[in-house]
């Protein structure tokens, strides 16, 4: 069974970088895109970005300038790094699966909460 | 970017009731759409995938409709643990885009 463990600080002061990290078990993450997605409190679920093995990745335009996710093959995770954060990028966090081709979001993480206060 | 649009907002069925959820893309996305399930404080869940294509362990009171720029998402019965938040999602261009939700509470 494919699962997926985000961790990282729960709390960043403003202008500094948030950075979390994806861990996937059970499946090779070479086989998938992985995607970050956060929801703010109260609010509806936003994409973030993807990454494909180590060739590809692709942001949300309105995150593209301070966002930056990467692979680690070696430890089979994922990461995410978002700098110069301001209140509004409070929210939880999710990882997760998507096989190639047209099958959606198959398996997510449970999610971690990260909130932007000095 | 593809603008997703959900409809209703919220709805007040009864257990036993049919239930439609109607999400509109901006723009034509074929059959890249998928439907998720939110629970409070918990991950969302894929219900269906490209439409109309039921997730491996859902149950088949759950049906996806549509292509193009409409479509559906249909409880046949409800039953007390489908009490929660439903989202589409395109995934036909990036970035990947979700509808605002639609909440099915208890009457």
């Amino acid at each position: 069974q494919v699962q997926l463990q985000e961790s990282g600080p729960g709390l960043v002061k403003p202008s500094e970088t948030l950075s979390l990290t994806c861990s996937v078990s059970n499946d090779p993450i070479s086989s998938s895109y992985w995607s970050w997605i956060r929801q703010p409190p109260g609010k509806g679920l936003e994409w973030i970005g993807y990454i494909y093995y180590s060739v590809s990745t692709n942001y949300n335009p309105s995150l593209k300038s301070r966002l930056t996710i990467s692979i680690d093959t070696s430890k089979n995770q994922f990461s995410l790094k978002l700098n110069s954060v301001t209140a509004a990028d409070t929210a939880v966090y999710y990882c997760a699966r998507s096989p190639p081709g047209n099958y959606g979001m198959d398996v997510w993480g449970q999610g971690t909460t990260v909130t932007v206060s000095s | 970017d593809i603008q997703m649009t959900q409809s209703p907002s919220s709805l007040s069925p009864s257990v036993g009731d049919r239930v439609t959820i109607t999400c509109r893309a901006s723009q034509s996305i074929s059959n890249f759409l998928n439907w998720y399930q939110q629970k409070l404080g918990k991950a969302p869940k894929l219900l269906i995938y490209a439409a109309s294509s039921l997730q491996s362990g859902v149950p088949s009171r759950f049906s996806g409709s549509g292509s193009g720029t409409d479509f559906t998402l249909t409880i046949s019965s409800l039953q007390p643990e489908d009490f929660a938040t439903y989202y589409c999602q395109q995934n036909y261009n990036t970035p990947l885009t979700f509808g605002g939700g639609t909440k099915v509470q208890i009457k």
